[in-house]
């Protein structure tokens, strides 16, 4: 059974970094074809692409958010980390990650977290 | 990247049909066949429903279709239930080897 579990903190305050992670079950980001994406949604908004990393290491990331991104990986605990620096309010958001698997579901993201609602607030 | 273009509602009776368009350009929709449905409940994550525009994942309804034609593609919804009232989003690949959503769609079943 596939699920993808996000934890980290509830409030961050401005200025700081939000380290967030997604531990994984049921596949393993070392088996070729997998990648795994962070999305998030702001309260009463749109879903917006943050950030993937696939099996072999490589990352891309949201053109508008590049330079406040890291996302990683470590195989041997299957979970991604992504780091958003210098955080503002509009950060507030639900932050989900998604699997990508290009040999079953090709550029969709075929299960979700239940996501982590972070507050962005002195 | 922009958010894809939706309609902000739409709504219906049960039984009946609805179509949801997404709108994108030449480096997304228009680009790749990589367009990808989701349904959203309040306070939950978002399910996909359609992948590779018209391709239904294991479980879900044969009343969920898609289709695509230039840089929009589109969502019908036939013999429309209550339990369908949700939000929709679509999704699709980029030249910039991204992802970009669309700004939602809210169904709402009268």
């Amino acid at each position: 059974q596939v699920t993808l579990r996000e934890s980290g903190p509830a409030v961050v305050k401005p200025t700081q970094t939000l380290t967030l992670t997604c531990t994984l079950s049921g596949f393993s980001l070392n088996t070729p074809g997998m990648c795994v994406s962070w999305i998030r949604q702001s309260p009463g908004k749109a879903l917006e692409w943050l950030a993937r990393i696939d099996w072999n290491d490589d990352t891309y990331y949201s053109t508008s958010l590049l330079t406040r991104l890291t996302i990683s990986k470590d195989t041997s605990e299957n979970q991604v980390v992504l780091t958003l620096t210098n955080l503002a309010p509009v950060d507030s958001a639900t932050y989900f990650c998604a699997r990508i698997n290009y040999d079953s579901h090709a550029y969709a993201f075929d299960y979700w977290g239940q996501g982590i609602l972070v507050s962005v607030s002195s | 990247q922009s958010a894809l273009t939706q309609p902000a509602s739409v709504s219906a009776s049960p039984g009946q049909s609805i179509t949801i368009s997404c709108t994108g350009t030449s480096s997304d929709l228009g680009g790749y066949n990589f367009v990808s449905w989701y349904h959203q409940l309040p306070g939950k994550a978002p399910k996909l429903i359609l992948y590779d525009v018209s391709k239904r994942p294991s479980g879900v309804s044969s009343r969920f279709s898609g289709s695509k034609s230039g840089s929009t593609a589109s969502l019908t919804i036939s013999s429309l239930q209550v339990e369908d009232e949700a939000d929709y989003y679509c999704s699709s690949y980029t030249t910039n080897r991204t992802w970009v959503f669309g700004g939602g769609t809210k169904l709402t079943v009268l």
